[in-house]
């Protein structure tokens, strides 16, 4: 059972460009979470999305940041015309059908996202 | 003022010495996570308490919820205990996963 995958792992984009990073949770978790880790920062909640339905989006930037998590697929966090102030580590993190956030959530490696 | 704050920052200690990470809060809650970062940035999830104390091999958890403040302990420590180490808070009436994250405290446990 592999664990929470993340690609790519770095993912060099041009300001202005667009960023788009995966997250195929652990089998039969159904629930997704992305967090924002910038540079000397600690980590930041982003978006928590069941499969097809976002559940709560407070963490999301109002404006080039999108998540979705299809029936079919990974979850993807797309950032449209990056800034440099978008370079951070994305972590994803999975867990079960009901829920459970506690000591059965998996995270993955994280995406780290430089902007040039 | 953070809502989570952590102490120490930074934290040195020699292998077998017994180890206390603290964190204090300023919102009410309805989950604690420890959380374990490791040299490469990798996220393990180590506890997560709303009451009480919990103990997974050498590693200990408490929280006090009166005092808004909770505390991570290792014991023997060692060399791959490493880590920077994340309290993470659930406000009420906050989603699953929507946590608040304190900024970490960095260990380094030498030979």
């Amino acid at each position: 059972n592999a664990g929470v995958m993340q690609n790519p792992r770095h993912l060099v984009r041009r300001r202005g460009q667009e960023a788009r990073l995966r997250c195929s949770p652990m089998k039969g978790h159904s629930h997704v979470y992305w967090y924002r880790q910038l540079p000397e920062e600690g980590l930041k909640f982003m978006v928590y999305l069941q499969k097809e339905n976002i559940i709560d989006e407070s963490g999301m930037p109002k404006e080039r940041f999108s998540a979705e998590f299809p029936k079919e697929g990974p979850s993807i966090l797309r950032i449209q015309q990056v800034v440099r102030g978008d370079s951070a580590a994305y972590f994803c993190a999975s867990s079960p059908r009901y829920g459970r956030m506690g000591t059965e959530a998996f995270f993955g490696q994280g995406t780290r996202l430089t902007v040039v | 003022k953070n809502e989570v704050e952590q102490s120490p920052q930074n934290l040195t200690a020699q292998e077998g010495e017994f180890i206390t990470i603290n964190c204090s809060y300023s919102v009410g809650i309805s989950a604690l996570h420890w959380l374990q970062q490791h040299p490469g940035g990798g996220i393990v999830s180590l506890f997560m308490l709303s009451s009480g104390k919990k103990k997974h091999g050498r590693l200990i958890a408490t929280i006090n919820i009166q005092e808004k403040h909770s505390s991570l302990h290792i014991t023997a420590s060692h060399p791959r205990d490493s880590a920077v180490y994340i309290c993470a808070v659930r406000s009420e009436g906050g989603s699953q996963g929507n946590l608040i994250f304190g900024k970490g405290t960095k260990l380094s446990v030498k030979p």
